[in-house]
Formats: structure tokens, C-alpha cells, sequence
């Protein structure tokens, strides 16, 4: 597709549950970013892809949250052990090569509800 | 630490109006770079601009302008002559640019603007 890709565009997870949150950047970008939107904490940083080097997971809020990405392409935010709070839209995004020195791309976002 | 404000959290005006979205940043970074974002309906997150922090130079893109003004910390967004499809949230940003920095954005809350007709 042209866009950066998010599935699903919603969820509802009942506490406690695992979710798995997917996301197929633009193709050819080597840099994937997820973000976390909520109406408490605004935009929030949670892990930066850059091609095969060591990701940065600075911005994951705690070890229930974890993400990976296969092949260079496809990534998946994983949050375990699902807490109201983890209700937000999580945002992906994707660039191509140098990271913020390239313009960034997002997704639409998947919208997660714990209840 | 960085931070990004952005004071004013709703602006509603009417089409044709000029609207100014303010943006203020904290950073002890002598390279950084600027962002303003807008955010549709629709959810995802349409990149308007990026400024490095030694390009002073305003610019101006159609009906759009920004403003970057380092002595007083500021990266000001002007929307001239405003239409109904500007209605949308609007978030600035700031991130470190030194190579091998961190590569996060740092947003602003995000100010929405309504544009009625």
C-alpha cells in the first residue's frame, strides 16, 4: 500500500487479556517508530526501529509492553497482561533511512479499549 | 529534558480568519529540529513541516507559515485565510538532531483548531 498500515483500527480487550497490535510500514523504510496517544499523557515515544541495529525502547512504559519486528518490515507492539490504562490510540510510523532526517510517516493508529 | 507547549488547547474561528498556533520548547540541545504535525478526523498524524534549529529562516507554504524565533524559544504556525478542511489538531515537536541522538519526538499537547464556515 502507499500508507503505513495498522491492524486492527480497533480493539476491545477485556483486562488481563494479551493484545498484539500489527503494523506494515511504507515499503523500502528502514525506520519504524510506535507512538501512544491517550487523552491523560498526549503523544508518548515507546520504540524506534532502525533497520538491523538494536532497537531504542526507551519510551516502553513497563516490561508488559514489548515489540518486535521481523525481516526489516512488518512490526508488532505486543502489551501483556492488558490495564485500563493501556487504553489509547498507538500510533505507528515508518521513514526512509536516516530516521527524523527523513520525513515520518504515520499510520492511523489502532484505537485499544480495556475494559 | 525537552519539553513542548502549547498553550492554547482550542481555537475556534471563522473561515477566511488568520489563525496563529503558538508553540514554545525547552531543550538543552544545540541541534535540534522542529515539527508541526496535524492530526484529521481520521486519526493519522500529516507532517506540515521539520526546521533545524540553524535555519532561522521563516518559511511559507501556500496559506501556511511558521515562525522560528530562537531567541525567545518559539516555532509559531500561521494559517492565513482559514478553510473548514483546517479543522484539525495541531502538534509541534522537537527532537534532538545529532547524529546517533535519540530519534524520539517530543509533542506538544496538541491544540485544536474548529474552522466553521
Amino acid at each position: 500500500g502507499a500508507g503505513v498500515s495498522q491492524s486492527p483500527s480497533n480493539k476491545v480487550t477485556e483486562k488481563g487479556k494479551d493484545v498484539e497490535l500489527r503494523c506494515d510500514p511504507i515499503s523500502g523504510h528502514t525506520a519504524l517508530y510506535w507512538y501512544r496517544q491517550s487523552l491523560g499523557q498526549g503523544l508518548e515515544f515507546l520504540i524506534y526501529f532502525q533497520g538491523n541495529s538494536a532497537p531504542d525502547k526507551s519510551g516502553l512504559p513497563s516490561d508488559r509492553f514489548s515489540a518486535e519486528r521481523t525481516g526489516g518490515s512488518v512490526s508488532t507492539l505486543t502489551i501483556q497482561r492488558t490495564q485500563q490504562e493501556d487504553s489509547a490510540v498507538y500510533l505507528c510510523a515508518s521513514s526512509f533511512g536516516q530516521g527524523l532526517r527523513d520525513t515520518i510517516y504515520f499510520g492511523e493508529g489502532s484505537w485499544l479499549t480495556v475494559v | 529534558a525537552q519539553k513542548v507547549t502549547q498553550a492554547q488547547t482550542e481555537i475556534s474561528v471563522v473561515e477566511k480568519e488568520d489563525v496563529t498556533l503558538d508553540c514554545v520548547y525547552e531543550t538543552r540541545d544545540t541541534t535540534y529540529y522542529l515539527f508541526w504535525y496535524k492530526q484529521p478526523p481520521s486519526g493519522e498524524l500529516v507532517f506540515l513541516i521539520r526546521r533545524n534549529s540553524f535555519d532561522e529562516q521563516n518559511e511559507i507554504s501556500g496559506r501556511y507559515s511558521w515562525n522560528f524565533q530562537k531567541s525567545t524559544s518559539s516555532f509559531n504556525f500561521t494559517i492565513t485565510a482559514s478553510q473548514v478542511v483546517d479543522s484539525a489538531v495541531y502538534f509541534c515537536a522537537l527532537s534532538e538532531a545529532r547524529w546517533g541522538g535519540s530519534e524520539k519526538l517530543v509533542f506538544g499537547k496538541g491544540m485544536k483548531l474548529t474552522v466553521n464556515p
